[in-house]
C-alpha cells in the first residue's frame, strides 16, 4: 500500500498571504489528524477529521482550518500568515478500529 | 501537555541492545502505550504500542511494568539508521484524548 502522501513538499509565502496544503491518506483509511512541527514548540496537534468531519481540534487560532473531502483526503489552510507559523506541517492517517496513526513526509512551509 | 517523561539523550554502540525508557506514572486504565520515532525532519514513525502486555514485532520489543507506570522500547540490535528521536506517548482511542500529544522525546545516537 502507499503512505501517506503531502504536497507540496515544500512552500515559501510571505507573511499575510494564505496557503493551502494537501493530504492523501493510505487508502481505506478515513481519518486524517494534523500536526505543526516547530523547534520551540515540538509537535502539536492542529485538528483531526474523520468522515468530513471534524472530531476534534488543538489549541491553535482560527487563521488554521482544514476540511475533509468524501475521498478522505484532507486540506489545511493557513489565513494571513505570520512569520511563526514557518513550520513542518505533519499529516497522519488511521484506519477505524486499528486508530494507529500513520504520518506523511511533511509539508515544509517558509513565510518570509 | 504530554504524560510521558524520557531522558533527553542516550547513547548505544551498533550492534548492542538500545533501552529507552519511558515514566508515565499518571497512565490511566484506557490509555495506551505508543512509541514513534522521527528521523531528522522526516514525519514520525510508527513502532510498537501496548496496553498492559509486552508486544514484540518485527522492529522492536515493549515492555511495559506490571503497574503499567513505566516502559521500556527495546531495539534488540541497533544500526546507525536506527539514530532518531524517540517519542514514548499515551494515548486514549476515544475522546479529546486521542490525539497523539509528542514530549521532547529521547534522541538515540547509535555509534559505530
Amino acid at each position: 500500500k502507499a503512505g501517506v502522501t503531502q504536497t507540496p513538499r515544500y512552500l515559501i509565502k510571505t507573511r499575510g498571504q494564505q496557503v493551502t496544503l494537501s493530504c492523501s491518506p493510505i487508502s481505506g483509511h478515513r481519518s486524517v489528524s494534523w500536526y505543526q512541527q516547530t523547534p520551540g514548540q515540538g509537535l502539536q496537534f492542529l485538528f483531526e477529521y474523520f468522515s468530513e468531519t471534524q472530531r476534534n481540534k488543538g489549541n491553535f487560532p482560527g487563521r488554521f482550518s482544514g476540511r475533509q473531502f468524501s475521498n478522505s483526503r484532507s486540506e489545511m489552510n493557513v489565513s494571513t500568515l505570520e512569520l511563526g507559523d514557518s513550520a513542518l506541517y505533519l499529516c497522519a492517517s488511521s484506519a477505524p478500529g486499528l486508530e494507529t496513526q500513520y504520518f506523511g513526509p511533511g509539508t515544509r512551509l517558509l513565510v518570509l | 501537555d504530554a504524560k510521558t517523561t524520557q531522558p533527553p539523550s542516550m547513547d548505544c554502540a551498533e550492534g548492542r541492545a538500545a533501552n529507552l525508557p519511558c515514566n508515565h506514572s499518571t497512565i490511566s486504565g484506557n490509555e495506551y502505550v505508543y512509541w514513534y520515532r522521527q528521523i531528522h525532519s522526516q514525519g514520525p514513525q510508527y513502532i510498537i504500542h501496548g496496553l498492559k502486555n509486552n508486544e514484540t514485532n518485527e522492529m522492536a520489543s515493549l515492555i511495559i511494568t506490571e503497574d503499567r507506570k513505566s516502559s521500556t522500547l527495546i531495539l534488540p540490535h541497533a544500526t546507525l539508521r536506527d539514530t532518531a528521536v524517540y517519542y514514548c506517548i499515551v494515548r486514549a482511542l476515544s475522546g479529546s484524548a486521542r490525539q497523539l500529544t509528542f514530549g521532547s522525546g529521547t534522541q538515540l545516537t547509535v555509534l559505530p
